[in-house]
């Protein structure tokens, strides 16, 4: 399967700045996505990023607040933009090999915290 | 979105099996049946999935029912190292997203 590195693994953040996380993959993947995962709750999809058009966001989230890049097809970026103490969260980023019987594969996850 | 519905919670006993249930009514005939598991402070782990037979990887088995509305995932010799939280997700058929529910988390008694 995939193996993807995430950056930074954990931040502490001051209020109205922002993080830029990165995510690498090994081997050049369609889709990556991103999900937030809040204190002691499940998984929420952010976007889903296509290299070379924007990303698509879920209900919920928007560009202006989650802004993601994708320069190329084993890269991306996610910000989480003037942050607030309520985006203290696990971020990761995910990627599905098309065409592997191994699923999708997840990073190990960003966790941010917002003072 | 499709949806899943799972145990809050569930007890098992190191070296003995664990069923893990999932209903999942809404499903069509495109959804695949995705299992995932979360081991404390780690991301998402890909444990199984199957469109309508039943399938076996070297982690675990996944039971599907004739009618598709339920499945379980059985470990077939429960270790410390399975406990987890574990997330039974549908793939809607044409999209490549994954939505999460809220899992169950599995504790493994010695």
């Amino acid at each position: 399967s995939a193996v993807i590195s995430q950056k930074p693994s954990r931040d502490i953040c001051q209020r109205g700045t922002s993080l830029t996380i990165q995510c690498q993959v090994d081997s050049q993947v369609t889709m990556m996505f991103w999900y937030r995962q809040q204190p002691g709750q499940s998984l929420t999809l952010i976007a889903t990023a296509n290299q070379g058009s924007e990303a698509t966001y879920e209900s919920g989230f928007v560009i202006d607040k989650f802004p993601i890049s994708r320069p190329n097809l084993t890269f991306s970026t996610l910000t989480v933009s003037n942050m607030s103490p309520e985006d203290s969260s696990i971020y990761l980023c995910s990627v599905d090999r098309t065409g592997s019987d191994y699923g999708y594969t997840f990073g190990s996850g960003t966790r941010l915290t917002v003072v | 979105d499709a949806k899943t519905t799972q145990p809050n919670s569930m007890e098992s006993n190191e070296e003995e099996p664990v069923h893990l249930p999932c209903n999942h009514s809404t499903i069509s005939g495109t959804d695949y049946i995705h299992w995932y598991r979360q081991l404390p402070s780690q991301g998402p782990e890909y444990v199984i999935h199957g469109l309508t037979s039943n399938v076996n990887n070297r982690m675990a088995s996944l039971a599907i029912a004739e009618d598709r509305k339920s499945s379980t995932l059985i470990l077939h010799r429960a270790t410390l190292r399975d406990a987890a939280v574990y997330y039974c997700i549908l793939r809607v058929g044409g999209s490549e997203k994954l939505v999460f529910g809220k899992g169950t988390k599995l504790t493994v008694n010695p």
